[in-house]
């Protein structure tokens, strides 16, 4: 059974960037795509982007500028990294296993993320 | 972008009820479609994807149908479990984008 996990600072400083980890169990990272997506409080789902395997990335051109994702296969991990954070950033983050059939069968619980000093 | 736009963005309806849900893309997008349902404070689950594929585990109660630019969800009986939001996602082009939800209520 495919598990995933995010962790990281649940309070991020306006102007600084926010560092989030996403822990696979039950399954390869060097297999399917692995993504990130949020959600405002009470707000609907916005997809940030995913990585490939062999690091091949694709972003939403709306945070494109600030996101990085990136895979660290040793630990089975992949992680987000979104700079210059605002307000407008507060947001619960998924991790999700993508399918090029299924779109995204496996989410993590999410994790809340508040941008505020 | 693709913009997905859902309707009706509530929905209030009592248990055995027939629901259907409409998603429409600004281009088409064949069939790849999905449909997700969440809870709150839980992460969305998919329900159907290939607009008309029902994921493993999922009642038969839920079907989609459509395709290019008009799609539908249908719960044939409405269940007691079956309160939450909806949201229908593209993945025929980058970026992968999502409807606004819609939220099924009891009547």
């Amino acid at each position: 059974q495919v598990q995933l996990q995010e962790s990281g600072p649940g309070l991020v400083k306006p102007s600084e960037t926010l560092s989030l980890t996403c822990t696979v169990s039950g399954g390869s990272i060097s297999s399917y795509y692995w993504n990130w997506i949020r959600q405002p409080p009470g707000k609907g789902l916005e997809w940030i982007g995913c990585m490939f395997d062999r690091g091949i990335t694709y972003y939403n051109p709306s945070l494109q500028s600030r996101v990085t994702i990136s895979g660290d296969t040793s630990k089975n991990q992949f992680s987000l990294k979104l700079s210059s954070v605002t307000a407008a950033d507060t947001a619960v983050y998924y991790c999700a296993r993508g399918q090029s059939i299924t779109a995204f069968d496996y989410w993590g619980q999410g994790t809340l993320v508040t941008v505020s000093s | 972008d693709i913009q997905m736009t859902q309707s009706p963005s509530t929905l209030s309806a009592s248990v055995g009820d027939r629901v259907t849900i409409t998603c429409r893309a600004s281009q088409s997008i064949s069939s790849w479609l999905a449909w997700y349902q969440q809870k709150p404070g839980k992460a969305p689950k998919l329900l159907i994807y290939k607009a008309s594929s029902l994921e493993s585990g999922v009642p038969s109660r839920f079907s989609g149908s459509g395709s290019g630019t008009e799609f539908t969800l249908t719960i044939s009986s409405l269940q007691p479990d079956d309160f939450a939001t909806y949201y229908c996602q593209q993945y025929n082009n980058y970026p992968w984008t999502f409807g606004r939800g819609t939220t099924v209520e009891i009547k």
